[in-house]
């Protein structure tokens, strides 16, 4: 079946600029999770949504990031006044939850180059 | 404080070689611990999990409670096995906290 999807594959914005990206989960997986990849940082998680519960924003870095996630299926990461420190690889993955599995299946990424 | 230590960024061994990648945790509960691998151009996926106690790829990790580790290792390196590898701790609220994660190089 079809995988975790991210859209666009690549984006490059100048400083300032907004950008939304995209996320596709699993069909049937109700938690999504975004992350950001940095050269250097590992991943550094972002933001989870679980079912209808209220997301856990804990990691996102600062007010320009937020997120929404529509239906309970598709998710949008949406950074405001991009800024060149945003430039990174994001991240999303689902997870079904259910019978006790907690492995997240992760998409291909967004990569994000603000000049 | 939750978190996952990948102590070296970069291994590199010759093929053949065994391989060891460290991983130490700390968490106050009863940890739930994954191995996450990316290949060059493809996505980050499981490699394997300690509730399974299983072998993937002749990669084995056991979980060390009184040491707080969960190294990967694998006795006979291959070149394919050359990649990033994550080490993750799953906590009570539903997050995967990753360590820095480390490249293995493996030279033929």
């Amino acid at each position: 079946g079809a995988g975790v999807s991210q859209s666009p594959s690549n984006k490059v914005t100048e400083k300032g600029k907004d950008v939304e990206l995209r996320c596709d989960p699993i069909s049937g997986h109700t938690a999504l999770y975004w992350y950001r990849q940095s050269l250097g940082q590992g991943l550094e998680f972002l933001i989870y949504f679980q079912g209808n519960s209220a997301p856990d924003k804990s990691g996102l870095p600062s007010d320009r990031f937020s997120a929404e996630r529509t239906g309970g299926s598709v998710s949008t990461l949406t950074i405001q006044r991009t800024q060149q420190e945003d430039s990174a690889v994001y991240l999303c993955a689902s997870s079904p939850v259910s019978g006790g599995s907690n492995e997240q299946f992760f998409g291909p990424g967004t990569r994000l180059t603000v000049l | 404080a939750q978190r996952v230590t990948q102590p070296e960024k970069l291994l590199s061994v010759f093929k053949g070689a065994p391989v060891e990648l460290k991983c130490n945790y700390s968490y106050s509960g009863s940890p739930e611990l994954f191995w996450y691998v990316q290949y060059s151009r493809q996505r980050l996926q499981l490699l394997l999990r300690h509730i399974s106690r299983e072998s993937i790829k002749g990669f084995t990790a056991d979980l060390n409670k009184g040491e707080t580790s969960f190294h990967l290792k694998k006795p006979f390196a291959q070149e394919e096995d050359s990649a990033m590898y994550y080490c993750a701790l799953f906590n009570q609220g539903g997050k995967l906290i990753f360590g820095q994660g480390t490249e293995l190089s493996v030279k033929p």
